[in-house]
């Protein structure tokens, strides 16, 4: 799988819009993007993958350059609940399960 | 609630002691995996089964062995751990239907301290 490159962290005002970035200029054209959030001592949750059109859900939206060497999360409305680690992750579609490899992500400080 | 649970949540075990944790899809998906996250760590995947059959392990010590009897259950027995293994075990599955990119659903984790 590729390698993605994220900030270590970010912070964002409650109500604001939070956008996080993600590199992956390595991405080949069968890998999808896929963004997990962890939540201190919780699981990973999913929250939105894409191949290469730009992605909404009732959670995010998820804005893949064309070249889909970079991507972008956006939480539209930060909640004190977003803050969280979060994951970007590059993932080849092979027939079967292949597992996530998770980096280090950015954590998101959403401040009151 | 993903709909995958893990038992217990939280676990002290000395280095002596035989344990298992247990978790239970209830999503109807055919792959489970164990992941193990150490404290400031990134996610390390330990097992994945598919369809009941390991295809995955992850250089894994033995004293960590898994178990699947069925497609809803995973578990993974633990005995003679040392401290290092402290960590918060994940499991998670997904459908393991050869389903390009599908997703994995994690549960809450077990929070394990071996003393």
């Amino acid at each position: 799988d590729a390698k993605t490159t994220q900030p270590p962290s970010m912070d964002c005002a409650e109500g604001r819009a939070a956008n996080l970035p993600c590199n992956h200029s390595t991405i080949s054209g069968n890998e999808y993007v896929y963004w997990y959030r962890q939540i201190h001592s919780q699981g990973p949750q999913y929250i939105i993958h894409g191949l290469k059109n730009n992605e909404t859900n009732e959670m995010a939206s998820l804005i893949i350059t064309e070249d889909r060497k970079s991507s972008t999360l956006i939480l539209p409305h930060a909640t004190l609940r977003d803050t969280a680690v979060y994951y970007c992750i590059v993932r080849v579609a092979l027939s079967g399960n292949t597992p996530l490899v998770f980096g280090k992500g950015t954590r998101l400080s959403v401040i009151a | 609630e993903t709909g995958v649970t893990q038992t217990p949540r939280h676990l002290v075990m000395g280095m002596t002691n035989k344990k298992s944790l247990k978790c239970e899809q209830h999503l109807g998906h055919n792959a489970m995996y164990w992941y193990k996250q150490s404290a400031k760590k990134p996610l390390e995947l330990m097992f994945v089964y598919n369809f009941k059959e390991q295809t995955e392990n992850n250089s894994v010590p033995s004293r960590f062995s898994p178990e699947c009897p069925n497609s809803s259950h995973l578990f993974l027995h633990l005995h003679t751990l040392q401290p290092e293994d402290s960590a918060l075990y994940l499991c998670a599955s997904s459908l393991g239907q050869g389903a390009s990119g599908e997703t994995q659903y994690f549960g809450p984790g077990t929070r394990l301290l071996v003393l």
